[in-house]
């Protein structure tokens, strides 16, 4: 099946610690992103990128780093220096351009405690 | 911001009737996407209508788009229980998609 899946679902992150979220694609699209959703609210742009090696920040980038070293993977960073990260965080990923019809991987939870 | 807002915030209907959600956003656009979310999942694409276009189907969904209002309404057509769920619209600026906040559809059976 071709899709986005993200890892995991659920995280616990104590307050100081850096997390890595997982994001996988296997549709063979150049573009991926991490949109971080809050309670009622829309999704907010963290991060973009178009190709591998190469990635912009989004909306509200502080506090959070990426990766694309692959075509198939963008995995997020959320570090100590993003104070309020607890919040559901969802991966995307579309043909090519922002504009284009994005696909969404299921989401991961995190929650500080 | 850029940001498309949806209305109503929040809608409750009986199940067969119609659901009709507004969306507004504040400058030109190429196209402006349709997207549903199911509690806690992640989100699925509706539908897509290009700023060229005026109206578009897609099974029981009915889009509209008048870009002299910058604005476009989704229709649901004889909802479901299954319908309920939040539908947010998206806008492309600047080779972004900017999601406005969503209406909730509550379709009670």
């Amino acid at each position: 099946d071709g899709g986005i899946t993200q890892s995991p679902k659920y995280l616990f992150r104590k307050e100081g610690q850096n997390v890595t979220l997982s994001c996988e694609q296997n549709l063979n699209h150049d573009a991926m992103y991490w949109y971080r959703q809050d309670p009622g609210q829309g999704l907010r742009l963290i991060y973009y990128s178009q190709i591998v090696n190469d990635f912009q920040k989004g909306d509200i980038a502080e506090g959070y780093s990426v990766s694309r070293e692959k075509k198939e993977s963008f995995p997020l960073t959320v570090t100590s220096a993003q104070k309020n990260p607890t919040a559901f965080y969802l991966c995307a990923s579309s043909i090519s351009r922002g504009g284009d019809e994005q696909f969404f991987g299921p989401g991961t939870r995190l929650t500080v405690l | 911001s850029q940001q498309g807002e949806e209305d109503p915030q929040a809608l409750s209907i009986q199940e067969g009737e119609n659901a009709t959600m507004n969306c507004s956003y504040k400058t030109s656009i190429n196209n402006l996407q349709w997207y549903r979310q199911n509690s806690g999942r992640g989100l699925v694409h509706l539908i897509l209508i290009r700023s060229n276009e005026r109206e578009k189907h897609s099974g029981r969904l009915r889009v509209t788009l008048d870009t002299s209002k910058k604005s476009s309404s989704l229709l649901i057509t004889a909802s479901r229980a299954a319908d309920t769920a939040s539908y947010f619209c998206a806008t492309e600026y600047g080779n972004k998609l900017v999601f406005g906040a969503g209406t909730i559809l509550r379709v009670k059976s």
